[in-house]
């Protein structure tokens, strides 16, 4: 298991329902970060974990959006009663912060889920 | 807050021309600065970093120099290639009171032509 894995790969969802996302980051990483990329556009930054510091949530664009991590392990993105602007693909990214102080490191990304609200 | 700015594309250029990105950023700090690329149907991956002002980051004939006395990371290619079409991002990371948190631009998309 070299990469950062991400399940479903695809996901399409009636408005209205929840839905659940799942990033399993590199072993050993101590950061992850989901990202939302909108059919051409940027990277949208959502939530980002560091160990066990209180993750910072100021991209979560609303309250149907939430986000938890179990230790440095698996996270799961939860959107709660989906829009249709919820459509997007979401990206998970993992990185290592061990090393030079006060240098960052590269992210590792997922290969994304892609989630359709209809 | 910190941000990253980069020059709208879609940019096309035929095979073996000259490519220059631009990306200019805002920070608090001294952040490290990176270029990612996103190949049609893949995940996006690092190209090139530069940590430090002065550093070159290079990478398969692409390189960015942090200056930090115009705040900018422009990538530049001297011949690109067809397999060099795809998505390039802008980024920065600083470390803050949580840590490490990274701001993408928006990223440009270049075709390159046969």
């Amino acid at each position: 298991g070299a990469g950062v894995s991400q399940s479903p790969s695809n996901k399409v969802t009636e408005k209205g329902k929840d839905v659940e996302l799942r990033c399993d980051p590199i072993s050993g990483h101590t950061a992850l970060y989901w990202y939302r990329q909108r059919l051409g556009q940027g990277l949208e930054f959502l939530i980002y974990f560091q160990g066990n510091s209180a993750p910072d949530k100021s991209g979560l664009p609303s309250d149907r959006f939430s986000a938890e991590r179990t230790g440095e392990s698996v996270s799961t993105l939860t959107i709660q009663r989906t829009q249709q602007e919820d459509s997007a693909v979401y990206l998970c990214a993992s990185s290592n912060l061990a090393g030079e102080p006060g240098v960052a490191y590269e992210q590792y990304f997922g290969p994304g889920t892609r989630l359709t609200v209809t | 807050g910190d941000s990253v700015t980069q020059m709208e594309g879609p940019v096309t250029l035929s095979e073996e021309a000259f490519l220059t990105i631009n990306c200019t950023y805002t920070a608090t700090g001294y952040p490290s600065l990176f270029w990612y690329v996103q190949y049609p149907g893949e995940g996006l991956q690092l190209l090139l970093k530069a940590t430090k002002a002065d550093d070159k980051g290079s990478n398969k004939g692409f390189e960015a120099t942090y200056r930090k006395e115009t705040t900018s990371f422009h990538l530049e290619k001297g011949s690109v290639q067809v397999s060099d079409s795809a998505v390039y991002f802008c980024a920065l990371s600083e470390l803050g009171t949580g840590g490490f948190k990274t701001i993408f631009g928006a990223g440009t998309r270049l075709f390159v032509k046969a």
